[in-house]
Order: structure tokens, then sequence, then C-alpha cells
């Protein structure tokens, strides 16, 4: 069974640009979680998405949105980049049918701002 | 952002040693779950606890439901080499969000 994918691995952006972060979840899956993984903060919720609506969100600024496919894939974009936003963002899904479904992992999207 | 309180921060041990370690919460969770993260890659899913007194095995790794429902601990038995990395706790009240642990970092000695 595949896993959950990420894509891009790795991307460089500098200040005041855009990105866009894709996440596949496993076959089947439809809860997508974002999180941002920094040294000094640890792993933070962004939000979580089922059937294609925003179902929980954490304590992040606006400039933080998501949204999901049919087909449950997931993207995540941030606007207007600042230099605190490098972090590694993380990919969890979950079938999301039952509270308390364990989440699993994609290797997550390494951004760094310049 | 929330966290749970997870300890020890780091840890050194011999190979062949047992690891221990522990996740507290300030709220009731309905289920803890651990995760290993090795350097360059996202958290694998170790184990999943889901009624309080629960203890779980995969493998080395065992892991414990405390029974006031805050907090969950960790054991891995006769640890190699392969065992280090982070790794990290997180519980859910029902609410389909998990709220992570700070992180326990381990390295073995050979």
């Amino acid at each position: 069974k595949a896993g959950v994918t990420q894509t891009p691995r790795y991307l460089i952006k500098t200040r005041g640009q855009q990105v866009t972060l894709s996440c596949s979840p496993i076959s089947g899956h439809r809860s997508v979680s974002w999180y941002q993984q920094t040294p000094g903060q640890g792993l933070q919720f962004l939000f979580e998405y089922f059937s294609e609506t925003q179902r929980n969100k954490g304590n992040f600024p606006g400039r933080f949105s998501g949204r999901q496919f049919s087909n449950s894939r997931s993207e995540m974009n941030v606007s207007t980049l600042e230099l605190g936003d490098s972090a590694l963002y993380l990919c969890a899904s979950s079938s999301g049918t039952g509270v308390n479904q364990p989440q699993h992992f994609g290797d997550g999207t390494r951004l760094s701002i310049l | 952002g929330q966290q749970l309180n997870q300890s020890p921060q780091s840890m050194f041990i011999q190979e062949g040693e047992d690891v221990s370690m522990n996740c507290t919460s300030s709220s009731i969770f309905n289920t803890w779950l651990w995760y290993k993260q090795d350097p360059g890659e996202g958290p694998v899913l170790l184990i999943a606890l889901y009624k309080a007194g629960e203890l779980t095995s995969n493998g080395r790794p065992t892991a414990q439901f405390g029974i006031t429902r805050k907090d969950s601990f960790l054991n891995i038995s006769a640890s190699i080499p392969s065992d280090v990395g982070i790794y990290f706790c997180a519980g859910s009240s029902g609410t389909y969000k998990y709220i992570f642990g700070t992180g326990t970092r381990l390295k073995v000695l050979a």
C-alpha cells in the first residue's frame, strides 16, 4: 500500500513570495492534516481536511491556507512568505471516518526562506 | 500552540540498555500514539493506544496508556543502534486532531 506522498521534497523561496505544497494521502484515506515542524516549536498543527471541508484549524495566521480535492489530495498554500516560515511541512492522512484514527505521515516538504 | 510535555528531552544510552520515556498532559485523552522520526523523514507510527491501562507491544517497543488518561509511556528493550532517532507522543481527545509532544532524542552508543 503506497504511503503518503508529499511534493516537492525541497523548496527555496524568498520573502514575500507564495508557495503551494501538495499531499497525496494513502489510498482510501479521506482525512488530511498538515503540520509545521521546527526545531524550536516541534510539531504544530495547521489544519485538517475531510471530504473537501476544513474540519479543524490550528493557530496560524491567515497566510496559511489549504484545500482538499474530491480525490482526497490536499494542497497547502502560504502567501507573503516570512523568514520564520522556514520549516519542514508534514502531511498526515487517516481514514477520518471515526475519531482517534491514527495518522500516517509523509516525508515532508522542507521549505527554506531566504 | 499547545504541546504535550515529553521527557527526557534527550538520552544517550549504551547498546543493549533499556529505554524509558514518558508523555504527560493537563487534559484527558482518548488516544495516545507513539512515533519515531529518522533524520530527513516523516514520523513513522510505532504504537496506537485506545484504552486507559492498555499495554501494547510492537516488537521491542512497548507503550502504555496511563490510568489517569493524562499520560503515556514508551519503553524499548535491549536498544540497538538503529533505534536512534526522535520519538514523539501524540494525544487526541476525540476531535480528529492530535497534539504532539516535544520529542525525545535518543542516541545509542555502540
